[in-house]
Parts: structure tokens; sequence; C-alpha cells
């Protein structure tokens, strides 16, 4: 276990909101992820952060932005939720004393209707 | 781009039969590979790596060595069992900033 809790774990938005998910560490790891799950796709990055105010983009980051202001929360927003956006979303960690081993939450699953 | 290239399941096993998951990858230098897990309802948990040519990874019956002649990275496990009923990811990744995924295998162990 990392310590890492995702929130919410399950939303239904409509198409046009923002949604903002929430990924909270407790372990002060410096290394955090936002990727995406879909069929046929396995996982692809969305976003990461090396460190307080400090993300880059990944694979898969149109559409999305990040933030991190301290050490413990990585949120990812949706600014206007598409239905392309309907994924599980799953944030996870860098864990330098195994190996730089990266550790998965449990995952949030967004409808956008 | 370097990519990771899993075979199409799903895959159906009765209990004690012999596992393979074929992954292959793509890559313009020398990637660390790995396996992970997902169980229904869970994140992805690492299963097994390897960071280099010849190594070989194992954890729980399951393994799978790090062929840099062939570009593979096979999972097998001898005799599985209901509980090993899962999706299975294959990985590679240089820095872990940018881990590349497999499309994933499903793989459903009967009694």
């Amino acid at each position: 276990d990392a310590g890492i809790t995702q929130s919410p774990r399950h939303k239904v938005t409509e198409t046009g909101t923002p949604v903002t998910l929430r990924c909270h560490q407790t372990e002060n790891h410096r290394y955090m992820y936002w990727y995406r799950q879909d069929p046929g796709h396995g996982l692809r990055l969305i976003h990461y952060s090396y460190g307080v105010k400090d993300t880059d983009k990944g694979e898969v980051s149109d559409g999305y932005s990040v933030s991190r202001s301290k050490t413990e929360d990585f949120l990812l927003t949706l600014e206007s939720a598409t239905s392309s956006q309907t994924s599980v979303y799953f944030c996870a960690i860098r864990e330098p004393s195994s190996g730089n081993t990266i550790y998965f939450g449990e995952g949030s699953w967004l409808t956008v209707v | 781009g370097d990519s990771v290239t899993q075979m199409e399941g799903p895959v159906t096993l009765s209990e004690e039969a012999f596992l393979t998951i074929n992954c292959t990858y793509t890559a313009t230098g020398y990637p660390s590979l790995f396996w992970y897990v997902q169980y229904p309802g869970e994140g992805l948990q690492l299963l097994l790596k390897a960071t280099k040519a010849d190594d070989k990874g194992s954890n729980k019956g399951f393994e799978a060595t790090y062929r840099k002649e062939t570009t593979s990275f096979h999972l097998e496990k001898g005799s599985v069992q209901v509980s090993d009923s899962a999706v299975y990811f294959c990985a590679l990744s240089y820095n872990n900033n940018d881990m590349r995924f497999g499309a994933g295998t499903r793989l459903t162990v009967k009694p």
C-alpha cells in the first residue's frame, strides 16, 4: 500500500461541466502521475508532476489540466468534460526506495453523459 | 515511438494449466520491463519487473525473462489458480516518467 487515495471513486457528470479528480498521498512522494485506462489502449499517461508546482504533459494531455500546490495532493481537472473523457482514471506515485517502482491508486470511474 | 504489444485475450484456462501471455516491445534503447496485474475493481499492482537483458523477474509463481534478441518479455506460470483470474498488463519505461502499457490481457481460470 503506497498510501494513495483517489476521490471521488465514481462520478457521473454532464457534457460541458468541469470535473476535478483528487489524488492524495501520505508518504511525501515527489513524483505523481495521472493515467487513464480505456479498453484496447491499456493505460496512457495524461500528466505527471515532479514536485510542487512542477508538472509536465504526457501522451494524452489534451483537454486536461493539473495542479500540485502541495506535495500530498495532485489534482486532475477536465475544464469542460466530453463523452470521450469517460474512462477510469488512475493516480500513481513513484517509490524510489523500491527501485523506482510505480504504484497505483484504486481508480476513479468517470462517466460523462 | 516506443510501444508494447500483448497477445489479445481473453485467455481462458482450467485450474493447474500452464500459462503464457506473450509480450513484445519496440524501443529505441534499453528500457526496464514490467508486468502489472489488475483484479476486478482495483488499481494495477506490480507483479514483476526486469531492468536489463537476460534478467528474470519472478513473483507468486509468475516469471518473465527480458529477451533483447527477440524484444520479448513473456509472462509464464506453471500452474494457474482461480485466484489468478485478472487482467495482466505488460509495460516498458526508461525513466518511469512515461511508462508505456500494452492493451492488457484478460485471464479467466476455471475450476
